[in-house]
């Protein structure tokens, strides 16, 4: 059964900082992975998707890569700024086609 | 930006209530999901569909029920409704497997 993880739960930054945001899964057959943003009380915003024969995929300050065989993927933000503030959820799809969620981590850029 | 809406955004609704909270997408996209997020913890999947007229319960035990009599469409109904029902609904689409997640801006029920 596939399970996500993220630590840390909650991070707090500068402005200006780079930062890496972690995602671990337990079954390392994964069909893709899935990068999102959720700002409170709203839906998911798609971030980035890895395809499982990717190692990496970048979308302006933001680049994720994934590496199957440790069980990991990160999350790196670049020059973060305030409006980064936000929670970000990593998800995995297991064999059945399903997105199994990680508990995201809390993103807090300070000006 | 993802073309998939969910109706009504916010909805405080009295026990024992029918309520269906609806979800459209225009993208054409064949697989819809229904996830229940309660404040500050995690996602979990409680309906999918893979069509027309193919739904599914998912990991999390839900009294909800959804139907899918149109690709675009995917309502999710609460027959009676109770204060354990209070959380976010949020609905997804996708086009075939394991491809880019499109979610909409959820809907925020509260039963009192």
């Amino acid at each position: 059964k596939q399970e996500v993880t993220q630590i840390p739960a909650a991070l707090s930054v500068p402005e200006g900082e780079n930062l890496v945001l972690n995602c671990s899964f337990t079954d390392s057959a994964i069909y893709n992975l899935q990068w999102f943003r959720q700002d409170p009380g709203k839906g998911l915003t798609s971030l980035l998707l890895i395809q499982s024969s990717q190692r990496e995929q970048t979308s302006g300050r933001l680049n994720a890569s994934l590496d199957k065989s440790s069980g990991r993927s990160t999350l790196y933000i670049a020059a973060s700024q305030p409006g980064d503030s936000a929670t970000y959820l990593c998800a995995a799809y297991n064999q059945g086609g399903k997105l199994i969620f990680g508990q995201g981590t809390e993103l807090s850029v300070k000006p | 930006e993802a073309d998939i809406y969910q109706t009504p955004r916010y909805l405080v609704i009295g026990t024992g209530k029918k309520i269906t909270l609806e979800c459209s997408q225009t993208m054409g996209h064949d697989k819809m999901y229904w996830y229940q997020q309660d404040p500050g913890m995690e996602l979990h999947l409680i309906h999918y569909s893979y069509g027309v007229n193919s739904t599914e319960k998912g990991d999390l035990s839900s009294e909800s029920t959804v139907s899918r009599i149109r690709t675009e469409h995917f309502p999710l109904t609460l027959e009676s409704a109770r204060p354990s029902h209070t959380s976010q609904y949020l609905c997804a689409s996708t086009r075939g497997g394991f491809t880019e997640a499109f979610f909409g801006q959820g809907t925020r029920l509260t039963v009192v």
